[in-house]
C-alpha cells in the first residue's frame, strides 16, 4: 500500500519547456488535488478533482493544465514552464466525506531557470 | 469565502512545555472540519487532528489537543510536553461540505523547540 506517489521527485526546467507531474493513489479516493508550496504562502490550491471525470480550478490555476486519467492518476502539466513556477508541488487525495483527512505525496521540488 | 488565518510566522518554545498554535477561519457554512497537519523538515505532510463543527468535545490525540471555540471562529493546537521532534511547520485546514471538497490552508507556523 503506497498510498500516493508522485515522480518525479525533482526537476529543473528551461523557461518555456513544459513537463507533466505525475500522481497516482491506490487507496480508492474519490477526489485528488494539486497544490504548490512556496515559502510564507502555505499551500495554495491549483486545480482539484472531486470524482473520477471532473476537474475544477482553485486559487492559482493559471499556466497549468489538469487530467484526471481515472480513478487513480491526477496529472498536472506545465506548458510553458516559468521562473514564476519555481516550486514545491504536492499532489493529494481524499474522500469526499468532511472528518476525512488528506494524504499527500511526498513532493516534486520544481526549478525553472 | 473560506479563509484560514494563522498570524505566527513562527514559534519557540522550552522541551517538555506546552505551546499552543494559533488558528482562525472564516466561513459562513454550519457545515465544516477543521483539521491540523505537521511538516518536518524532511517535506513529508503528517495529518495531527480533527474537529468537526458539530463536535461538542475538543478532540484529542495523544500529545496534541485542539481548543475548538466556535464563536470565535477559532480552532487553535495545543501540544503538551513539547519534543524536539516536535520542530517543523504546522499547517491549519479548513474542509466546508458546499465547496466540492476542497481544502484550504494557513500560512502555516514553524515551531522551534528548544532543549
Amino acid at each position: 500500500n503506497a498510498g500516493v506517489t508522485q515522480t518525479p521527485k525533482f526537476q529543473v526546467l528551461k523557461t518555456g519547456q513544459s513537463m507533466t507531474l505525475q500522481c497516482a493513489q491506490d487507496m480508492n479516493h474519490n477526489s485528488m488535488y494539486w497544490y504548490r508550496q512556496d515559502p510564507g504562502m502555505g499551500l495554495r490550491l491549483i486545480y482539484y478533482s472531486a470524482s473520477e471525470g471532473t476537474t475544477d480550478k482553485g486559487e492559482v490555476p493559471n499556466g497549468y493544465n489538469v487530467s484526471r486519467l481515472n480513478k487513480r492518476e491526477f496529472s498536472l502539466r506545465l506548458e510553458s514552464a516559468a521562473p514564476s513556477q519555481t516550486s514545491v508541488y504536492f499532489c493529494a487525495s481524499s474522500e469526499a466525506r468532511l472528518s476525512y483527512e488528506q494524504y499527500f505525496g511526498p513532493g516534486t521540488r520544481l526549478t525553472v531557470t | 469565502a473560506q479563509k484560514i488565518t494563522q498570524t505566527q510566522p513562527g514559534m519557540f518554545v522550552q522541551e517538555k512545555e506546552a505551546v499552543t498554535l494559533d488558528c482562525t477561519y472564516d466561513t459562513s457554512d454550519p457545515s465544516y472540519g477543521l483539521f491540523w497537519y505537521k511538516q518536518p523538515s524532511s517535506g513529508e505532510m503528517i495529518f495531527l487532528i480533527y474537529q468537526g463543527s458539530y463536535d461538542q468535545q475538543n478532540a484529542t490525540e495523544g500529545r496534541y489537543s485542539l481548543n475548538f471555540q466556535k464563536a470565535r471562529k477559532s480552532a487553535n493546537l495545543v501540544i503538551s510536553a513539547s519534543q524536539l521532534g516536535d520542530s517543523a511547520m504546522y499547517f491549519c485546514a479548513m474542509r466546508v461540505l458546499n465547496t466540492g471538497n476542497q481544502f484550504y490552508f494557513g500560512t502555516g507556523t514553524s515551531l522551534t523547540v528548544i532543549p
